[in-house]
């Protein structure tokens, strides 16, 4: 088993840009969050999803999206990058109530 | 508010040494919580889940307890090593909350040896 994967693991963009984020979950398991983690900070809950719909949000705006496909694998995409977007984008599959996290994609922006 | 805050933000002891971490959250109503390990830059790593209903999770050196009452957990490490240094963090399902989880902001763990 793999465990929940994350790519890229670093990416650098600009102010303005549009950034596509993907995960793909712990085998056997349906659903995947996702968390901003500033620096120094703990991770923040963005969004879950679950059979292919957003089922929770967390305080974001519409800048952030999602994405769930029938394989479970999940997108993360940002519109109009601010420099405050610059954190450690981290997935989390789970099963059973236990989350589990991939590595992270490190998100620079310029 | 659900809120989650760990003490102390920073931590050094010498190898060898017991320790213990501290969580507390603020709502008693909770569904899990969930210990994790986050070296320098790095994803996070599940160390022990504690479910509502119970008391305590062991799991080689780590035992973890739950106080719901009290909304107090902790953390106790036994005969800490050096490759133990990393930054802890509490995670709480709270009912209230959904299926998020709710972070504290973690302890920075260094063990000298």
């Amino acid at each position: 088993d793999a465990g929940v994967t994350q790519s890229p693991t670093h990416l650098i963009k600009t102010r303005g840009q549009q950034v596509t984020l993907r995960c793909s979950p712990k085998s056997g398991h349906d659903t995947v969050s996702w968390y901003q983690q500033a620096l120094g900070q703990g991770p923040q809950f963005i969004f879950q999803y679950y059979e292919e719909e957003e089922r929770q949000r967390g305080n974001f705006p519409d800048r952030f999206s999602g994405h769930q496909f029938p394989n479970y694998s999940s997108e993360l995409n940002v519109n109009a990058l601010l420099l405050g977007d610059s954190a450690l984008y981290l997935c989390a599959s789970s099963f059973g109530g236990q989350a589990f996290f991939g590595p992270g994609t490190r998100l620079t922006v310029l | 508010k659900q809120e989650v805050t760990q003490i102390p933000a920073a931590l050094s002891v010498p190898e060898g040494e017991n320790l213990v971490l501290n969580c507390s959250f603020t709502d008693s109503a909770i569904y899990n919580l969930q210990w994790f390990r986050q070296d320098p830059g790095k994803g996070l790593t599940s160390l022990l889940l504690i479910q509502s209903s119970q008391r305590e999770q062991t799991s080689g050196r780590l035992n973890a307890s739950l106080d719901k009452s009290s909304g107090r957990s902790t953390l106790y490490i036994a005969a800490s090593q050096p490759g133990d240094s990393a930054t802890y963090l509490c995670a709480v399902k709270f009912n209230q909350a959904g299926t998020a989880l709710i972070f504290g902001k973690g302890t920075t763990l260094s063990v000298s040896s």
